[in-house]
């Protein structure tokens, strides 16, 4: 079975702290993703990856980084975390043409206070 | 920007009911998928629509695809209790060609 695998289901961390949130994903796929969700906003995209080494903003990329050294894993990166980063972190991956939609992690719930 | 509304926001019925959840823009996609998300879990693929007018039946569950790709819906029948959940659209298009996801419908159905 297919899988993408987020590190951690549960987080808390302290304001200004640096956090580190990592995906693993064994399909062999090109893409990979980063989304946001919170209540009546849906899924925002932070960053996004189409090659190693490669990285491109999504819409709210402000107080994030990401990191994809290796095909299979992309981090994402608060370099210094803040409350209203608090949310539910979803890692997604697809092929290039994305035809078979996103595979995406169970989700990562971070809270900063 | 892209945007896909969702209606309605919130959605709790009884068992056996039927529902309809729609998912509109103003912006044409290339194609439009539906996710199911279950509490605790990412968001799960149930059907991609490519052509307007396009329609899909996945046993209960029925989606259509607007004729001007703008728009479309998802349609339960009988809905039981496994059908709850957060009900996501995406539409595919734009200079990027990333996925632009929807609101969300979240469903309760109660036994």
């Amino acid at each position: 079975d297919v899988k993408v695998t987020q590190s951690s289901r549960y987080l808390v961390k302290r304001t200004g702290e640096k956090v580190f949130l990592e995906c693993v994903q064994d399909m062999d796929h090109e893409n990979m993703f980063w989304y946001r969700q919170d209540p009546g906003l849906g899924l925002r995209l932070i960053y996004f990856s189409y090659d190693v080494k490669m990285k491109e903003k999504g819409d709210i990329p402000e107080g994030y980084s990401v990191s994809r050294e290796k095909k299979e894993r992309f981090s994402l990166i608060l370099e210094s975390a803040s409350t209203n980063q608090t949310s539910m972190y979803l890692c997604a991956s697809s092929s290039p043409a994305g035809a078979f939609g996103y595979t995406f992690g169970s989700g990562t719930r971070l809270t900063v206070v | 920007t892209q945007l896909l509304e969702q209606s309605p926001q919130f959605l709790s019925i009884q068992e056996g009911e039927n529902l309809t959840v729609y998912c509109n823009s103003s912006s044409v996609f290339s194609s439009l998928q539906w996710y199911r998300q279950e509490p605790g879990e990412g968001p799960v693929l149930l059907v991609t629509v490519v052509t307007g007018g396009e329609v899909k039946k996945l046993k209960r569950l029925t989606f259509q695809f607007g004729d001007a790709r703008k728009d479309s819906s998802l349609h339960i029948t009988a809905a039981q209790p496994g059908d709850t959940g957060l009900y996501l659209c995406a539409g595919r298009g734009g200079a990027t060609n990333k996925l632009i996801f929807g609101t969300g419908t979240l469903l309760a159905v109660q036994p």
